[in-house]
């Protein structure tokens, strides 16, 4: 059975720091790794899909990597701003359209 | 192109009633998966419908259960209302079921049982 856990579950950080959020799951069998955002009250924002053929995947400021091996996947956030103040969220997906999402890390950048 | 809609938005209901939330996907999306949302228990799969058949089901009781039509819009039921069914109910949509497809959520319904 798929379970996913998510360190740290909160962070704050000052505006402009480079940070890393982990996310480790027990089952390698893993066809997909998707990282959410989520604002207060909200529904979620898809950031980053990292198939299980793929290493990692970027998009602008984030860069999310995968390791099927050791049961992890990162999520680099450059510069951090204020506006990335949110929960974030791992999900691993089977090979259909159930995702396992992980418990969440809550993330603060204040200026 | 318009996103996942989720209709009502907010619900208020009392324990024993039943209710029925909607989800429009994406035009051209054909699988739609739900979720409900809790501060206990946080993110958990309750089902997910393609092409009008349920693919696959999480570990909810009965009185949880959920259609999709042929123009691939999909309600959820809950029956029997439970204090415990508070929360953030969530549609996501993909175009088939499976990667290597995105999924993307809708807004939520947020249902308060009194």
């Amino acid at each position: 059975k798929q379970e996913v856990t998510q360190i740290p579950a909160a962070l704050s950080v000052p505006e402009g720091e480079n940070l890393v959020l982990n996310c480790s799951f027990t089952d390698s069998a893993i066809y997909n790794l998707q990282w959410f955002r989520q604002d207060p009250g909200k529904g979620l924002t898809s950031l980053l899909l990292i198939q299980s053929s793929q290493r990692e995947q970027t998009s602008g400021r984030l860069n999310a990597s995968l390791d099927k091996s050791s049961g992890r996947s990162t999520l680099y956030i450059a510069a951090s701003q204020p506006g990335d103040s949110a929960t974030y969220l791992c999900a691993g997906g089977d090979n259909t359209d159930k995702l396992i999402f992980g418990t969440g890390t809550r993330l603060q950048v204040f200026p | 192109k318009a996103g996942v809609t989720q209709t009502p938005r907010y619900l208020i209901k009392t324990r024993g009633q039943q209710v029925t939330l909607s989800c429009s996907p994406i035009s051209g999306h054909r699988s739609v998966s739900w979720y409900q949302q809790t501060p206990g228990q946080g993110l958990q799969f309750l089902f997910e419908y393609f092409s009008e058949t349920q693919r696959n089901k999480g570990n909810f009781p009965g009185r949880f259960s959920g259609r999709q039509f042929s123009n691939s819009r999909s309600e959820m039921n809950v029956s029997t209302l439970e204090l415990g069914d508070s929360a953030l109910y969530l549609c996501a949509s993909s175009l088939v079921s499976g990667p290597p497809d995105t999924q993307y959520f809708g807004p939520g319904t947020r249902l308060t049982v009194l």
